[in-house]
């Protein structure tokens, strides 16, 4: 039974640049959730996605925008990167109508902004 | 502001101390309550939840009740071991349901030393 998988493991951009980030959620999910972690902090809500929508947003800037696609897996974009965007970038996944199990995290993306 | 407060780290200690990580939460409702683990260059592992008032987590020996008088859910294991040592963060869901974002603390780093 497959975890929630992230690609890349690690990456590598400039600013100003674009960034695509990918997860497969674990079997059996239908909802991805996006958490970016900041060295020595704890995640922040990005943004969630479930059936193809995004249904709910943290406070990030338009620049971070997302994607479902019909088999549950998800994109994260960013564009115009900055400095302050270097961070760990979690993906969790989880079922809809199973709200008391909790949301299984990937090991994440960590991007670095040079 | 940050509605989930954990006590700072680093908390070191010796192998089979007790252990209590404090944290208290601010929310409207009932959410749920989650202690994450994050190994050295790892995601999240969920370590523990509880779903509604007085209920009792527990797993590999670590234990939190949810106390609504309190607002608080804090860590405790009666004895730990070096492979204990990571970062520890408390989270709830936004709403009563886990599959809502997740609002997490800062985190705490934990060294059990041999």
């Amino acid at each position: 039974d497959a975890g929630v998988t992230q690609s890349p493991t690690h990456l590598i951009k400039t600013r100003g640049q674009q960034v695509t980030l990918r997860c497969s959620p674990k079997s059996g999910h239908d909802t991805v959730s996006w958490y970016q972690q900041a060295l020595g902090q704890g995640p922040q809500f990005i943004f969630q996605y479930y059936e193809e929508e995004e249904r709910q947003r943290g406070n990030f800037p338009d620049r971070f925008s997302g994607h479902q696609f019909p088999n549950y897996s998800s994109e994260l974009n960013v564009n115009a990167l900055l400095l302050g965007d270097s961070a760990l970038y979690l993906c969790a996944s989880s079922l809809v109508r199973n709200s008391n199990q909790p949301q299984h995290f990937g090991d994440g993306t960590r991007l670095s902004i040079l | 502001g940050n509605s989930v407060t954990q006590m700072e780290g680093p908390v070191t200690l010796s192998e089979e101390a007790f252990l209590t990580i404090n944290c208290t939460y601010t929310a409207t409702g009932y959410p749920s309550l989650f202690w994450y683990v994050q190994y050295p260059g790892e995601g999240l592992q969920l370590l523990l939840k509880a779903t509604k008032a007085d209920d009792k987590g527990s797993n590999k020996g670590f234990e939190a009740t949810y106390r609504k008088e309190t607002t608080s859910f804090h860590l405790e294991k009666g004895s730990v071991q070096v492979s204990d040592s990571a970062v520890y963060f408390c989270a709830r869901s936004n709403y009563g349901g886990a599959t809502n974002k997740l609002i997490f603390g800062t985190g705490t780093l934990l060294a059990v030393q041999p």
